[in-house]
């Protein structure tokens, strides 16, 4: 159990309205990082962050913002959303000291209709 | 080409089978490698890092073969709970964030 909850776990929204998903950690890690899940594509980096206010993104970042305005909490928001973003949204971390393994929270369902 | 290439499969093999899955990856500066593991509708879960010199966990036995550029997983003595999606992963080539690339995952499935 790597301590991370993720909410809410799943979602239905509507198209072109905003939505923020939470990520939320206990153990004070610095590097948490945001990722979709859609089949034929496997997980893609949306933002990652390393520490509270450096974030930067990732491979599909575009229609994505995030925030780390403490170090336990990383949120990812869709301003717009889009069917596109329908996904599955999963949170992960790396512990101080152990490289590059990431651990996962356990997702948000979303589905934008 | 992608970064981390995979068989999707999916694998079909009886208990008790051996059975083997390769990954290649394209960045040849790429320093860490991992299987995780994934089971339907839940996080993915790192199984094994996988090091030069080879490394087995069990029934589980990773293997690196830098020249090749491929990772690979033997699962020997399958189990039925072994069933799920196994993921390589390889780390990328930046000065930040800790980043890994996945492959899209090879699908096993084990039967009675």
């Amino acid at each position: 159990d790597a301590g991370i909850t993720q909410s809410p776990r799943h979602k239905v929204t509507e198209t072109g309205t905003p939505v923020t998903l939470r990520c939320h950690q206990t153990e004070n890690h610095r590097y948490m990082y945001w990722y979709r899940q859609d089949p034929g594509h496997g997980l893609r980096l949306i933002h990652y962050s390393y520490g509270v206010k450096d974030t930067d993104k990732g491979e599909v970042s575009d229609g994505y913002s995030v925030s780390r305005s403490k170090t336990e909490d990383f949120l990812l928001t869709l301003e717009s959303a889009t069917s596109s973003q329908t996904s599955v949204y999963f949170c992960a971390i790396t512990p101080a000291g152990q490289g590059f393994e990431q651990f996962f929270g356990p997702g948000t369902r979303l589905t934008v209709l | 080409r992608k970064e981390v290439e995979q068989d999707p499969g999916p694998f079909n093999v009886p208990e008790g089978a051996t059975v083997a899955f390769n990954c290649t990856y394209s960045n040849s500066a790429s320093q860490s490698f991992f299987w995780y593991r994934q089971d339907c509708r839940k996080e993915p879960k790192l199984l094994m890092s996988v090091y030069s010199s080879g490394n087995e966990d069990g029934r589980f036995t990773a293997q690196l073969n830098r020249a090749s550029q491929y990772i690979s997983l033997l699962i020997r003595d399958s189990k039925l709970s072994d069933s799920a999606t196994y993921l390589c992963v390889v780390n990328g080539n930046n000065n930040a964030g800790n980043m890994l690339t996945f492959g899209g995952g090879t699908r096993l499935m084990v039967k009675p």
